[in-house]
């Protein structure tokens, strides 16, 4: 089993759509937890940070089920520039980071 | 420097040759992160650094994968006779590591295509 799985989609949404990404770990220690964004064969980017608590910004949302090990990524009213892969990252402890293989989104006019 | 820097940005290699590729970190950064990305997007963890330290090289293929990081050099990543499985996508992380979590900032990548 992957230490960090995500579907890989890909997922085409007309513009204006909602679109919810999740993510599994398989290590119950992991510490902390992100979401990544990268745009066609690119460097992957910060998008955000994912807390307990649930956390949003902007039209972005993040939630973590710390119980399920799952962590899932919601994109509300999705922009053509909202085109991208999504990597989901887990953070073992310390600077240990695994990714997932990322998930795809392609938002239509 | 401000951010990390890869050289070169792309590399191509017949099959059983040499290819190193190599990653400066932003500076004052203490941690140093490999990843290599093959076409489906699949991002795999190679090793990690502290410093001129190995921290984790879990991922390393070791039978023909090497790296180091040595003071007042740039990082490098070095395959023996590639292979065509090889061909990828390598991205170079650094963060400051002063933390539980510190944000990874990523290079522009090196492709590396072995023919």
């Amino acid at each position: 089993r992957k230490e960090v799985e995500q579907d890989p989609g890909p997922f085409n949404v007309p513009e204006g759509a909602t679109v919810a990404f999740n993510c599994t770990y398989s290590n119950s220690a992991s510490q902390s937890f992100f979401w990544y964004r990268q745009d066609c064969r690119k460097e992957p980017k910060l998008l955000m940070s994912v807390y307990s608590s649930g956390n949003e910004d902007g039209r972005f949302t993040a939630q973590l089920n710390r119980a399920s090990q799952y962590i899932s990524l919601l994109i509300r009213d999705s922009k053509l520039s909202d085109s991208a892969t999504y990597l989901c990252v887990v953070n073992k402890g310390g600077n240990d980071m695994r990714f997932g293989a990322g998930t795809r989104l392609t938002v239509k006019p | 420097g401000e951010e990390v820097a890869q050289t070169p940005k792309h590399l191509v290699r017949g099959e059983g040759q040499k290819a190193k590729l190599y990653c400066a970190p932003i500076k004052g950064h203490s941690y140093v992160f490999w990843y290599q990305q093959v076409l489906k997007n699949e991002f795999k963890f190679l090793i990690s650094f502290q410093n001129e330290n190995v921290f984790d090289e879990t991922g390393m293929p070791k039978e023909r994968f090497s790296a180091k990081c040595l003071p007042n050099s740039p990082c490098s990543l070095e395959i023996q006779a590639t292979k065509l499985e090889d061909s990828a996508v390598y991205f170079c992380a650094s963060s400051q590591g002063t933390k539980t979590y510190n944000e990874q900032f990523f290079g522009p990548g090196t492709r590396l295509t072995v023919l």
